[in-house]
């Protein structure tokens, strides 16, 4: 079945950039995403990518998609305290959407 | 334009009883997910639902958890017989079309927390 993992944390000095990985298993993923979770709070999309992409640019987020070795990164430049969140890395194949575990990112000031 | 509205937000349970949690998906959205994230963990998807059918419960727990999605009304997430194990957060999520096709169209509600005392 489809997998997809994350390292469990991050920490970052406030105005470095911040690079979060992900590998997937899936092959057959159509999109991949990144989503934010604030602590107590829902899930909120970032940014996504479609498979047939390498590289997607949206201020100050940068994701960029090795699509033959299954690997997706988001690059936060200029992290800022307000970063500090839960990031989740998924992928859509049939039907459903598949989460990583997520990483912490903790932005010290 | 409401977004995926879940509640409730905070649900506390004794050992045995029944939590049942609701979502209402976006206007115009026929597709409901539901997903379940553990303390300090990721979120495991649980089972994809379409008005009045379940198209893939196979995250579902066998026993005890059931799912919803009437013609009318919200989906339903009901738990029987809670356990503390059951403590979790508990996310609906919605899109218009299977979202493998539209990629960004699926969004998720704020969640509901339940705690199993």
């Amino acid at each position: 079945g489809e997998d997809v993992e994350q390292s469990l944390f991050l920490s970052v000095r406030e105005g470095d950039s911040s690079v979060i990985n992900c590998t997937y298993t899936d092959s057959s993923s159509t999109y991949l995403y990144w989503y934010k979770q604030e602590p107590g709070a829902g899930l909120q999309l970032l940014t996504y990518i479609f498979s047939n992409m390498d590289m997607k640019q949206d201020q100050r987020l940068t994701v960029l998609l090795n699509k033959k070795d299954k690997h997706l990164s988001l690059r936060i430049a200029d992290t800022q305290t307000g970063d500090s969140a839960i990031y989740f890395c998924a992928e859509s194949g049939y039907q459903k959407v598949t989460f990583g575990t997520g990483t912490k990112l903790q932005v010290i000031p | 334009n409401a977004g995926v509205m879940q509640n409730p937000r905070h649900l506390v349970r004794r050992r045995g009883q029944e939590a049942r949690l609701r979502c209402s998906p976006m206007k115009g959205h026929s597709h409901v997910y539901w997903y379940r994230q553990l303390p300090e963990e990721g979120l495991k998807f649980m089972v994809y639902l379409q008005k009045e059918n379940i198209i893939d419960e196979s995250g579902m727990p066998k026993e005890r958890f059931s799912a919803e999605f009437p013609k009318e009304g919200p989906s339903i997430l009901r738990i029987q017989q809670v356990v503390r194990g059951d403590s979790a957060a508990y996310f609906c999520a919605s899109s218009p079309e299977l979202s493998g096709t539209l990629g960004n169209t699926i969004y998720f509600g704020e969640g509901s927390w339940l705690t199993v005392v």
